[in-house]
């Protein structure tokens, strides 16, 4: 149980463009959802929170306008980076928990390249 | 400012060995802690928690220890096996908030 898928596992996009990266919790309702980032040797850090039917809150420093953040139903949430730099080049993780449980269960993650 | 650290940012063990992965951190209204597993390029697993009302947990070859007076948790894996080789996060959460915090990692690499 518990599992979490994220599409696509990795995507190589030009510079630009917009890209959006699906999450979905497959056998569990997940009432809120997280947005990560994750930079080489790093650790993860924080986006924004979703919650199903409302708007995203998101980390100081992070860009609402340029990281949008859609959860539109208790099984999906998704981010479309818009106009795409070189420096948004990441991996990108979801996170997804329902109302019940502490633990958070996550994605496999997004490889996403800006060339 | 990071509340949550760790401080090693890899250990290296011999198989059977333990393993003690450590986590400090500062926010003293923390009141739930989680190990997660991480491989390269893959999302992190989920392995182990422990309520700030307890100081032990203990799953299979995972038990993991909570000192509130020290702000310090430590995840014990015994005895370690060549596939527990991965990135192992701590993470702390706030009572009555959603966000967690991460620690930095620490690369554990059990030697056969």
């Amino acid at each position: 149980g518990a599992v979490v898928s994220q599409h696509p596992s990795w995507v190589i996009c030009k510079s630009g463009t917009s890209v959006k990266i699906e999450c979905r919790s497959l056998d569990f309702q997940a009432t809120t959802m997280f947005w990560y980032r994750q930079f080489p040797k790093k650790s993860l850090m924080l986006m924004a929170t979703s919650n199903e039917g409302s708007k995203a809150t998101y980390e100081q420093g992070v860009e609402k306008d340029k990281f949008l953040i859609n959860h539109a139903s208790l099984t999906l949430s998704t981010l479309t980076v818009t106009s795409a730099h070189p420096e948004d080049s990441s991996f990108y993780i979801c996170s997804a928990r329902d109302g019940s449980q502490y633990e958070q269960y996550f994605g496999p993650g997004t490889r996403l390249t800006v060339t | 400012d990071q509340q949550v650290k760790q401080n090693s940012p890899s250990l290296s063990v011999q198989e059977g060995r333990i393993s003690i992965l450590n986590c400090d951190y500062t926010n003293s209204m923390f009141d739930y802690f989680l190990w997660y597993k991480k491989y390269p390029a893959e999302g992190p697993t989920f392995l182990i928690s422990i309520s700030s009302i307890k100081d032990k947990n203990e799953d299979g070859r995972f038990t993991v220890f909570l000192n509130k007076s020290a702000k310090h948790l430590s995840l014990h894996i015994v005895p370690s096996q060549p596939g527990d080789s991965a990135v192992y996060f701590c993470a702390a959460k706030e009572y009555n908030f959603n966000k967690f915090y991460f620690g930095s990692g620490t690369k554990l690499n059990v030697k056969p």
